[in-house]
């Protein structure tokens, strides 16, 4: 069975500087890889997907990248924001058809 | 714009008492997911449609049960709330099951009193 883990489970940074978050996956045999980003009492916004067969996908100050052999994912973030502030939650689909296992998220705070 | 919407996005009601959320999307995707998720927690799926055929996971409670009528809309029914049942619902839709990016609603908020 997949299980995901994200780690830290929390963090705060200053203003202005460059972060990564984890995702690492138990079973490295995966189909593609989804993170999202969800404020206090809201829903999902998907980020970024990035495909088994990428090493990593680019999204303005997002950066994520993808070691499926070592079954680990990054989120990077440069020159984090106060509005980055939120908790990053990591997703990963074993094979076509099958459902996201969701790690439990890292919440980030970001201070001005 | 298209968008995954989730009416209403607060419910309070009594332990018990029959609840529906509602969902629609403007996507015209394929599939429509719910998923629930209790606080500091991953969200859980609980079942999935693709098209109109229904896929339960294997640990939702019966309690749960989900209609599709048509393309847009998909409704979560919760035959007899208990407090734990207290949780953020989050509808999602994507274009196929195949790997396609899941497109998440803003979610209704559940309050069992």
């Amino acid at each position: 069975k997949q299980e995901v883990t994200q780690i830290p489970a929390a963090l705060s940074v200053p203003e202005g500087e460059n972060l990564v978050l984890n995702c690492s996956f138990t079973d490295s045999a995966i189909y593609n890889l989804q993170w999202f980003r969800q404020d206090p009492g809201k829903g999902l916004t998907s980020l970024l997907l990035i495909q088994s067969s990428q090493r990593e996908q680019t999204s303005g100050r997002l950066n994520a990248s993808l070691d499926k052999s070592s079954g680990r994912s990054t989120l990077y973030i440069a020159a984090s924001q106060p509005g980055d502030s939120a908790t990053y939650l990591c997703a990963v689909r074993r094979a076509p058809g099958n459902m996201l296992t969701f790690g439990g998220g890292t919440r980030l705070m970001v201070k001005p | 714009d298209a968008m995954v919407i989730q009416n209403p996005r607060y419910q309070v009601t009594q332990f018990g008492k029959p609840v529906t959320l509602s969902c629609s999307q403007t996507l015209n995707h394929n599939v429509m997911y719910w998923y629930q998720q209790k606080s500091s927690q991953a969200p859980k799926l609980l079942f999935h449609y693709y098209d109109k055929d229904f896929n339960n996971e294997a640990d939702t409670p019966d309690n749960f049960q989900s209609r599709r009528p048509n393309t847009s809309f998909c409704f979560l029914d919760i035959r007899s709330p208990g407090l734990g049942d207290a949780a953020m619902y989050l509808c999602a839709t994507s274009r196929s099951r195949g790997g396609d990016e899941q497109y998440f609603g803003p979610g209704t908020r559940l309050t069992v009193t």
